[in-house]
């Protein structure tokens, strides 16, 4: 999964906690981004990065913040779970323009 | 603004037959395309990409897809489908002339099932 690792890989929790995701990459890629998946609607983009310290909203951005003080980590924090937050979560990377590198997944579940 | 839309659900082949998953998008400016599989539990591998140049786009595993501009498609194809090929199948746009973050718009996924 080209250099990408995402920590948990499963989490179960409950309403109302808070709740954080980490994405580390080890190719030093500039471009980082988080994107929840559900059926029927594919991939959509959360939170994007474009540096350390550099992020902007993505489609899906309410409930959600994200952080990079380095550049190998980009983490996603759900401040208050909430059971329309259980998905797949996924980070991805990218240098360029081109194609981006997907990360293995975390499974979230909201009781 | 970009869109992507892949309007079959689930496309069923035998194997040994080609096959093809459809797409079709939308971009103000010029479009970068990309296929994408995921296998079950896994995450997105990328499969090829149109950027500039020719129209037809080999790939990884044999696949390839034929950018139209004129029909806004970019349908993925494989001239011999495999078991092996099932999977989730995504198409991705970003607009050339949107540099805020390289950001991707993924269609809804498209199901390949072959059957032997």
């Amino acid at each position: 999964d080209a250099g990408i690792t995402q920590s948990p890989r499963h989490k179960v929790t409950e309403t109302g906690t808070p709740v954080t995701l980490r994405c580390h990459q080890t190719e030093n890629h500039r471009y980082m981004y988080w994107y929840r998946q559900d059926p029927g609607h594919g991939l959509r983009l959360i939170h994007y990065s474009y540096g350390v310290k550099d992020t902007d909203k993505g489609e899906v951005s309410d409930g959600y913040s994200v952080s990079r003080s380095k550049t190998e980590d980009f983490l996603l924090t759900l401040e208050s779970a909430t059971s329309s937050q259980t998905s797949v979560y996924f980070c991805a990377i990218s240098e360029s323009a081109g194609e981006q590198f997907f990360g293995p997944g975390t499974r979230l579940t909201v009781l | 603004a970009q869109s992507v839309a892949q309007p079959e659900d689930q496309v069923n082949v035998a194997e040994g037959n080609p096959l093809t998953v459809k797409c079709t998008y939308s971009v103000s400016g010029n479009p970068y395309l990309f296929w994408y599989v995921q296998y079950p539990n896994r995450g997105l591998q990328f499969l090829l990409k149109y950027i500039t140049g020719d129209n037809l786009v080999k790939g990884s595993y044999g696949f390839e897809a034929e950018f139209n501009k004129s029909q806004t498609s970019f349908h993925l194809k494989k001239p011999s489908a495999l078991v092996s090929d099932s999977a989730l199948y995504f198409c991705a746009v970003r607009d050339m002339n949107n540099n805020a973050g390289n950001m991707l718009t993924f269609g809804g996924g498209t199901r390949l099932m072959v059957k032997p």
